[in-house]
């Protein structure tokens, strides 16, 4: 299996553009992640999804982050319009169940470097 | 409060040595611990997890819960140079409300010196 992959790797944008990140999970997994990590904050989780379906998006900073699943190999998240305190690292994770009694073990992927001007 | 609080570090051992790592959470009803390894701009991969209160052993890793302290460490022993990485803590929290999610500290920094 290719693990988790995203793209792209690196995204340098200008203040007000619109952003789209991408993640293909490991076939299979139920359970999707977007995360973001910054040296303040560390690894936050900003929503998740099980079988295509937003469970929680708590972690959404504002009405300016959308994220969707619209099947089971394919997420965004989209930001719209980006601003300077977006840059930080979004990193995309699938595992196979999110309960006590499975298996919790999230798959990374390299994510995604970004920085707005 | 923070969720997960762990010392930011960087905590330095010397080669050989047990390096130990620590983290305290707030959610009394967390049940899943995890210790996640990230190297420099790498994504974090799993190293550890813990259910049960006391200790997992796994290679040179030791993982110790205390649910009545809400305290979770990872002890390395032997600790070597190429150890030398973010070690990130992670606990289940909601378990309550039934839509669990996992809660990251922001990590202890480690150096492991030749």
């Amino acid at each position: 299996d290719a693990g988790v992959i995203q793209s792209p790797r690196h995204e340098v944008t200008e203040m007000g553009q619109e952003v789209t990140l991408r993640c293909k999970p490991i076939s299979g997994h139920d359970y999707l992640f977007w995360y973001r990590q910054t040296m303040m904050r560390g690894l936050e989780l900003l929503i998740y999804f099980n079988n295509n379906v937003p469970i929680d998006d708590s972690g959404m900073p504002e009405d300016r982050f959308s994220a969707k699943m619209p099947n089971a190999s394919f997420s965004t998240l989209k930001i719209q319009p980006s601003e300077p305190r977006d840059s930080a690292v979004y990193f995309c994770a699938s595992s196979l169940g999110a309960g006590v009694v499975t298996n919790e073990k999230l798959f990374f992927g390299s994510g995604t470097q970004l920085s707005v001007l | 409060q923070k969720e997960v609080e762990q010392n930011s570090g960087p905590l330095s051992v010397p080669e050989g040595a047990i390096a130990s790592l620590n983290c305290t959470y707030s959610d009394r009803g967390s049940q899943s611990f995890f210790w996640y390894r990230q190297y420099s701009g790498k994504s974090p991969e799993l190293i550890m997890f813990i259910y049960s209160n006391g200790d997992k052993e796994d290679g040179r890793f030791t993982a110790q819960l205390n649910k009545a302290s809400q305290y979770v460490s990872l002890l390395i022993r032997d600790s070597q140079p190429s150890d030398s990485a973010t070690y990130l803590c992670a606990v289940t929290t909601g378990v309550d409300t039934g839509f669990q999610k996992l809660v990251f500290g922001t990590g202890t920094r480690l150096l492991v010196s030749p």
